[in-house]
């Protein structure tokens, strides 16, 4: 299994300029996750899904938007990007989010800067 | 709100030792526990989970316990070696979402 994947591992955008951020997992797991990590703020929740047709926001989901078409793939969209996103993305996936064995695996993460 | 402490938030260490690092979450309705370790410019690799019903789990030279009603966890690592080097963070599951709630994380530097 290759787990969580996330392309591209690093990226650099334009203020205003769009792009998905593609995650995928081959775990048949119905949890996946959106989270961002930035230097004093630690990780926070920006979107997740609990299986496929599935979405809901987290703790900073504006200026982001996502879908679960299929349960492999998460893809996050930034629509119009600035630099408040420049940040560290990471994808995580667990079998389910309920209080059964939900243990989270993370993906490698995307740099993305926006200047 | 749920609010996640870990301290110190950096420690320095000779190889061989043993060592605890420390995890304090303020609500102790959570479901679970999860600690991680994140190597520089990596992702999180999961170490240990607690279901909110156990006292502690294992995993070769790493042990976490879990003590809900205090709103503390441990782990510990034994006989630590400069390839443990790393920043390792907790987090703690609860709510309906799926959400883990993550600590700032201690950097553990371990000398040769």
């Amino acid at each position: 299994n290759a787990g969580v994947t996330q392309t591209p591992k690093f990226q650099v955008l334009k203020t205003g300029q769009s792009m998905t951020l593609q995650c995928a997992q081959d775990m048949n797991h119905e949890y996946m996750s959106w989270y961002r990590q930035d230097p004093g703020m630690g990780l926070r929740l920006i979107h997740y899904s609990v299986g496929a047709g599935i979405t809901d926001q987290g703790e900073v989901p504006n200026g982001y938007n996502v879908s679960r078409s299929t349960t492999e793939d998460f893809p996050l969209r930034l629509l119009s990007a600035a630099p408040s996103q420049t940040s560290v993305y990471f994808c995580a996936s667990s079998r389910t989010s309920g209080r059964g064995n939900n243990e989270q695996f993370f993906g490698p993460g995307t740099r993305l800067t926006v200047l | 709100k749920q609010e996640v402490t870990q301290i110190p938030a950096a420690l320095s260490v000779p190889e061989g030792e043993n060592l605890v690092l420390n995890c304090s979450f303020t609500d102790s309705a959570i479901y679970n526990l999860q600690w991680f370790r994140q190597d520089p410019g990596k992702g999180l690799t999961s170490l240990l989970l607690i279901q909110s019903s156990q006292r502690e789990q294992t995993s070769g030279r790493l042990n976490a316990s879990l003590d809900k009603s205090s709103g503390r966890s441990t782990l510990y690592i034994a006989a630590s070696q400069p390839g443990d080097s790393a920043t390792y963070l907790c987090a703690v599951g609860s709510g309906n979402t799926g959400k883990l709630i993550f600590g700032q994380g201690t950097t553990l530097q371990v000398k040769p």
